[in-house]
């Protein structure tokens, strides 16, 4: 049963940058999507992107286009959230979730998220 | 850009059924999870492809979707459902995955 194990919380500083990795436990991304959510303290789930590892390729969510990075490192099953120009906005819990390649797919299983907290 | 509607709470006594909707247009024509939330964890998938329902979930646990509504029902509720909801499908207009806004469930 594969498990998705992310890094740790981070504190950041508006305008700068912040990588989140989800590594795969107990297996591999193999045929799989990973996907990205984040939620803000209080609030609803929001989608952010999703890579196919075994393709290398990247899709994301309008508001996010130009803003994140998606990669994966095949090698270790690993993949990374990259999200710059930090602002205060993005505090939010951010979770990696693993789809298929069809669009459509749940998400499951999930990460146990990351807390990234932008301030001053 | 396509929108889910739920309501922001219900409220249930134990033992009887609840039933939390999420609205979109013409929704009836996507496929739809369901995920439950509880403070300070991730979301489990407790219902896909509007009606499945993943192993180790309760029977409990049933959906369904039509028209301009999806619709999770729990029957039996105990405390320990007591969590958020949300909703997901994707939007191929806009090549999204969109989440319905979330449904507080509470247990009396």
């Amino acid at each position: 049963q594969v498990q998705l194990v992310q890094s740790g919380a981070e504190v950041k500083k508006p305008g700068s940058s912040v990588r989140v990795s989800c590594k795969a436990s107990g297996g591999t991304f193999s045929g799989s999507s990973v996907n990205w959510v984040r939620q803000p303290p209080g609030q609803g789930l929001e989608w952010m992107g999703r890579i196919i590892p075994f393709l290398g390729m990247a899709n994301y969510a309008q508001q996010f286009e130009g803003r994140a990075t998606l990669t994966a490192d095949r090698s270790t099953s690993t993949v990374y959230m990259e999200l710059s120009g930090l602002r205060s906005e993005d505090t939010a819990v951010y979770f990696c979730a693993r789809g298929s390649t069809d669009l459509r797919s749940r998400f499951d299983p999930w990460g146990q998220g990351t807390l990234v907290s932008v301030s001053s | 850009s396509y929108v889910l509607t739920q309501p922001s709470s219900v409220s249930v006594a134990p033992a009887k059924t609840a039933t939390i909707t999420c609205g979109g247009d013409n929704i009836g024509s996507k496929s739809v999870h369901w995920y439950q939330q509880k403070p300070g964890q991730a979301p489990v998938l407790v219902i896909y492809y509007d009606s499945d329902r993943p192993s180790g979930i309760p029977e409990r646990f049933s959906g369904s979707n039509s028209g301009n509504t999806a619709t999770l029902t729990i029957s039996g509720v105990e405390a320990g459902d007591e969590a958020d909801y949300s909703c997901q499908v994707w939007d191929s207009d806009s090549n999204h995955v969109v989440f319905g806004g979330g449904t507080k469930l509470t247990v009396l």
